[in-house]
């Protein structure tokens, strides 16, 4: 149990464009998801913590205008980086709270999806 | 401020045992976890701490110490396939997690 998937787990795409990813849980609800980003050899860095039904929370230094974040149902949320740039180039990773009891370890655990690379030319 | 402190990078043996501490400092304390993530891929869930003592799952081990802020992951048995980062992980009193820079273990025949 606790399967989350992200879509798509590859992207480039110009300067100047809009790129969206999903994220998914398959087998469980989902009422809260987290958006992360990771540099190479870098920790992982919190952007934006999303509530169902409700507007997401977003860290310091994150601009909630350029990182649009949608968690319209329980088992979706979705990341639109706006107007990317090639310093938005990054490995984004999507994770989401099983607040049931169908993974291993506790309902505060985050269950991560397989990530996507962002590649910005 | 919240602080998780972890080595940046470790080296062990095939079939060797390591262990890789982790401390931290936050505001209140919910648990601690360890994720491990191999180079390129998300982290996966390898255990949670919330009591002090000795957690065991097969060849891992994970141990907390919450008077002294402290906790570490045991690897025995070591294989090729956990050459990987491990991260450490601490729930504060928001259950927020507050994540350390993770330990990059390098396994060596």
């Amino acid at each position: 149990g606790a399967v989350v998937s992200q879509h798509p787990s590859r992207v480039i795409c110009k300067s100047g464009t809009s790129v969206k990813i999903e994220c998914r849980s398959l087998d469980f609800q989902a009422t809260t998801m987290f958006w992360y980003r990771q540099f190479p050899k870098q920790s992982l860095m919190l952007m934006a913590t999303s509530n169902e039904g409700s507007k997401a929370t977003y860290e310091q230094g994150v601009e909630k205008d350029k990182f649009l974040i949608n968690h319209a149902s329980l088992t979706l949320s979705t990341l639109t980086v706006t107007s990317a740039h090639p310093e938005d180039s990054s490995f984004y990773i999507c994770s989401a709270r099983d607040g049931g009891e169908g993974g291993e370890g506790p309902q505060e655990t985050q269950y991560f999806g397989p990530g996507t690379r962002l590649l910005v030319l | 401020g919240q602080n998780i402190d972890q080595p940046t990078e470790m080296t062990a043996t095939e079939g060797a045992i390591v262990q890789i501490n982790c401390t931290y400092q936050t505001s209140g304390f919910n648990g601690l976890f360890w994720y491990q993530q191999h180079a390129g891929e998300a982290p996966t869930f390898l255990s949670y701490n919330v009591l002090d003592g000795l957690e065991e799952k097969g060849r891992f081990s994970s141990f907390l110490s919450r008077s002294k802020g402290y906790s570490y992951l045991l690897l025995k048995e070591l294989q090729m396939k956990d050459s990987a980062s491990y991260l450490c992980a601490a729930l504060d009193s928001n259950y927020q997690l507050i994540w350390g820079a993770g330990t990059k273990l390098i396994i060596k025949p």
